[in-house]
């Protein structure tokens, strides 16, 4: 499978607990996003990397959140002290080098990662 | 503000007949325009990209539209099938901010037999 891999798939846990998600982007991509979608919602940017370098963070990331790309590779998002406004799914998505600043290469998702805090 | 709008919310058919899905945008300075459509559950799948320059694009039975001048785009389905119900979002992305995706809320569409 070479497609843009998250897991886990689902995650369900108790309020004030730690979470941690991974993403895995397509081998060659260098810039990978990680956005947060809730029912009926579009997806909301949270954090783009390009390789190891967090280059934005949205104010939506608050201090519970951080995301890492240590080795420009895989990507992980973890969430402290989960709050059930945190319940939402977590999608990942990766695109290519690109030409020029127009960027017109694909972003491609994985399937995201389902969190339920109860 | 960059923001995507996109209308109707919902819209339901019945199979075989074509639809319309349309986006409006104020995201400035503008790349490329993207729908998506995204089943329930799982992450969203592109089905076409236009940069400013391109004023129509295909992909099968879905074409979509570009009208950088008054910043509206729209996605046409063509004899639908039960498998397009899904939501179709349009997503913008911002020149030279590393590709930050802004997406709208997305239209759900329902194919009805």
């Amino acid at each position: 499978d070479t497609g843009v891999s998250q897991n886990p798939r689902h995650k369900i846990t108790k309020r004030g607990q730690n979470v941690t998600f991974r993403c895995d982007p397509i081998s060659e991509h260098n810039r990978l996003y990680w956005y947060r979608q809730t029912l009926g919602q579009g997806p909301e940017f949270l954090t783009y990397f390009q390789n190891e370098a967090q280059l934005e963070k949205s104010r939506l990331l608050s201090d519970r959140f951080s995301a890492e790309r240590p080795k420009g590779s895989f990507s992980t998002l973890e969430i402290q002290r989960t709050e059930q406004g945190d319940s939402a799914m977590y999608l990942c998505a990766s695109s290519g080098p690109g030409q020029g600043m127009h960027l017109n290469t694909e972003a491609f998702f994985g399937q995201g990662t389902r969190l339920t805090v109860v | 503000k960059n923001q995507v709008e996109q209308s109707p919310q919902s819209l339901i058919i019945l199979e075989g007949k074509n639809c319309t899905l349309q986006c409006n945008y104020t995201v400035s300075p503008f790349s490329n325009l993207r729908w998506y459509k995204q089943d329930t559950g799982r992450g969203p799948v592109s089905l076409t990209i236009m940069t400013f320059s391109e004023n129509t694009k295909s992909n099968g039975r879905y074409t979509a539209t570009l009208d950088a001048d008054t910043k509206q785009s729209s996605l046409h389905i063509t004899a639908s099938q039960l498998s397009d119900s899904a939501s179709y979002i349009c997503v913008v992305t911002v020149y030279n901010q590393g590709g930050k995706l802004i997406f709208g809320q997305g239209t759900e569409l329902s194919v009805k037999p």
